[in-house]
């Protein structure tokens, strides 16, 4: 199956700093990417869905200001975690939608990027 | 709106014997996916099975297999000749075709088995 990888896969930051992480389509063009966070013992939420070129499209509740998602290519979508805060800390996982091949249309997860933020 | 329920937050299984794992789903669409997805400790989420809102057979993947009954919207995971590496949380999510295509994730269910 398709690949999608994420950088870093941990990250432990100062309250404040900003974190980067990046999701990567790895054989495959992805139009669409989607960002989840996923708090321990809860399923995943939803926080917004990057599109190729165009501004990304958020969930109600989530700040568009503090999860900054760029999706500059076919292949790269960044969530940026401005001035984090031990709230922020979480599973960041993100997911590329591959190309239709048929009635399935199965999108590809990372394997995540857990922050904890001090 | 879509809603995606699993009623069972953990479940004991004894190894080699099979388990069912529920998920309800509400929507109006006519048009949907189903997926199942494991999720072990490392946090990856592991693709199972598919089933499409007009599929008229059952889904199967090897031990896999998904009890589809469209009228009672219930779309349930059995796992055939469980073995200790299936201990892991699974998801049941729902893909609408009028959407945008994301997926709506079920609260999960924690799957424990017993040697």
């Amino acid at each position: 199956g398709a690949v999608v990888s994420q950088h870093p896969s941990w990250v432990i930051c100062k309250s404040g700093t900003s974190v980067k992480i990046e999701c990567r389509s790895l054989d495959f063009q992805a139009t669409t990417m989607f960002w989840y966070r996923q708090f321990p013992k809860q399923s995943l939420m939803l926080m917004a869905t990057s599109n190729e070129g165009s501004k990304a499209t958020y969930e109600q509740g989530v700040e568009k200001d503090k999860f900054l998602i760029n999706h500059a290519s076919l292949t790269l979508s960044t969530l940026t975690v401005t001035s984090a805060h031990p709230e922020d800390s979480s599973f960041y996982i993100c997911s590329a939608r591959a190309p239709r091949t048929g009635p399935q249309e199965t999108q590809y997860f990372g394997p995540g990027t857990r922050l904890l933020v001090l | 709106a879509q809603k995606i329920t699993q009623t069972q937050p953990g479940m004991f299984v004894q190894e080699k014997e099979a388990v069912t794992l529920d998920c309800t789903y509400d929507t109006s669409d006519q048009s949907y996916g189903l997926f199942w997805y494991k999720q072990p400790s490392s946090g990856e989420m592991i693709f199972l099975i598919y089933q499409g809102s007009y599929d008229e057979q059952n889904a199967t993947e090897g031990r896999y297999s998904l009890n589809f009954q469209k009228a009672r919207k219930s779309a349930n995971l059995v796992i055939s000749a469980s073995q200790l590496g299936d201990s892991a949380m699974y998801f049941c999510a729902m893909r609408s075709n009028n959407a945008g295509n994301m997926l709506t994730f079920g609260g999960g269910t924690r799957l424990m088995v017993k040697p």
